[in-house]
């Protein structure tokens, strides 16, 4: 059964200041790793996908990698507009299942001035 | 613009009482998902179409049902059966394949009292 763990629960910190966001995975032959970001209320937004280890990808400030185990999201120097849920969510190789995708719990994120 | 309406925001309703969720998208996408999202829970499956009149159950789908007559509209169905309706569901689209990624809808709060 594919698993998806996402660290921490929570995390404040402040304008500027650069952190990481953990997603450890087990999954059967990936197929993709996705990652979303949710405001309160509203649907999840797509940021990034990642195939294979060794890749990484950037959008302003946040920066998605990935190893063979878990995948990290990097914002450097946040501002309170980064305040959000990130949702990590991966695709197993397993035939059958549609497109299904296995979400983490979601890390909250909040950016204070 | 292309993208996933879902209606009503906010629906209360009765316990005992069947309610349907409205699900629609412009974005020529052949599949299309629904989610329920629970506090503290990642995203989980209820069920998912490929195709037009063809759909499968997901990971939680007792309690619901699903019609995909068009390739625009996804209606899901939450009926009496269901043991603990009030969530947060989202609706989501993709173009069927391996690893791609799902677009969301702004998703439905439904309260059952």
């Amino acid at each position: 059964e594919d698993q998806v763990t996402q660290s921490p629960e929570a995390l404040r910190l402040q304008e500027g200041e650069s952190s990481s966001l953990n997603c450890s995975y087990t999954v059967s032959g990936l197929r993709g790793l996705f990652w979303y970001r949710q405001d309160p209320g509203k649907g999840p937004e797509f940021l990034f996908t990642l195939y294979s280890a060794g890749e990484e990808k950037e959008k302003e400030r946040l920066k998605a990698t990935l190893t063979k185990k878990e995948s990290f999201l990097h914002i450097t120097a946040p501002k309170p507009e980064d305040s959000a849920t990130y949702l990590c969510a991966v695709r197993s190789g397993v035939t059958g299942g549609g497109n299904k995708l296995t979400f983490g719990t979601g890390t909250q994120l909040k950016v204070e001035l | 613009d292309g993208g996933i309406t879902q209606s009503p925001k906010y629906l209360f309703r009765k316990e005992g009482q069947n309610v349907t969720l409205s699900c629609e998208q412009n974005l020529n996408h052949d599949a299309m998902y629904w989610y329920r999202q629970d506090p503290g829970q990642g995203l989980r499956l209820i069920y998912y179409s490929q195709i037009v009149n063809d759909f499968q159950k997901g990971d939680i789908a007792e309690g619901y049902s699903v019609s995909r007559e068009k390739k625009e509209s996804f209606p899901l169905t939450v009926t009496s059966a269901q043991k603990n309706p009030t969530a947060f569901y989202l609706c989501a689209s993709s173009i069927p394949g391996t690893s791609m990624q799902q677009y969301f809808g702004p998703g439905t709060r439904l309260t059952v009292t």
